[in-house]
């Protein structure tokens, strides 16, 4: 069965740090780019940022709110992908949901891959989410 | 960058259909899109990807009762014969220039 657990969160003084981790099961992890989302209480669905398969070169794109402060990793010996979160205010109070995201349109040679000229990211796998609360 | 439009809300009677749009902003209709829904006090779940041709790939276990369509700039999700748990919350998203964008999410309600 193909599975996305989150976990790591809690609550936290404005201003400190907190690692989240999503463990992935039932697929090929290191094949797979992996993004973070977060759902404030009683609000939409935000992308958080997200991080290549390592092919792909397992770099990492991050939403305007959130950079300089978060940092996407991932660990393909563990299939585990994390989410470190520095400077938390308290607009970042959320809850926190990984996903697997599966390329559509990229391509392998013998010695690189690449995305394409119209390559589609689409989140196909959800975690249950972590609460993350950050108040004094 | 792609905008996502999304009516806030919709309902339809038990047993019968209805048809939720995402709207495309100018420029950017021949994007694909995905739907997810977000049952309540649950997580998120991915339903389909959709492409401006109108075809659609499932998720693993989305009822026969989902499809999608699409026309021009519009992206369509219809659930047929509604259950009472198909009261949720739809999101779009699509994927443009390294960043995921969001429709606001259409609640719908089954009456």
């Amino acid at each position: 069965e193909v599975q996305l657990v989150e976990s790591g969160g809690g609550l936290v003084q404005p201003g400190r740090s907190l690692r989240l981790s999503c463990t992935a099961s039932g697929f090929t992890f290191g094949d797979s780019a992996m993004s973070w989302l977060r759902q404030a209480p009683g609000k939409g669905l935000e992308w958080v940022g997200f991080i290549r398969s390592k092919p792909f070169g397992g770099t990492t794109e991050y939403a305007a709110s959130v950079k300089g402060r978060f940092s996407i990793s991932r660990d393909d010996s563990k299939s585990i992908a994390y989410l470190q979160m520095n400077s938390l205010k308290t607009e970042d109070t959320a809850v926190y949901y990984c996903t697997r995201d599966t390329l559509y349109g990229g391509y392998c040679t013998s010695t690189s891959c690449y995305e394409g000229s119209y390559y589609y990211y689409n989140m196909d796998v959800w975690g249950q989410g972590t609460t993350v609360t950050v108040s004094s | 960058q792609p905008v996502l439009t999304q009516s806030s809300s919709a309902s339809a009677s038990l047993g019968s259909s209805v048809k939720l749009t995402c709207t495309l902003n100018s420029g950017h209709s021949s994007y694909i899109i995905a739907w997810h829904q977000q049952q309540p006090g649950k997580a998120p779940r991915y339903l389909m990807k959709l492409e401006s041709s109108g075809s659609y790939n499932k998720g693993s276990g989305v009822p026969d009762r989902f499809s999608g369509s699409s026309s021009g700039a519009d992206r369509y999700l219809t659930i047929s014969n509604l259950q009472s748990e198909d009261e949720a919350d739809y999101y779009c998203a699509t994927w443009d220039s390294n960043t995921r964008v969001f429709g606001g999410g259409t609640k719908l309600t089954v009456l």
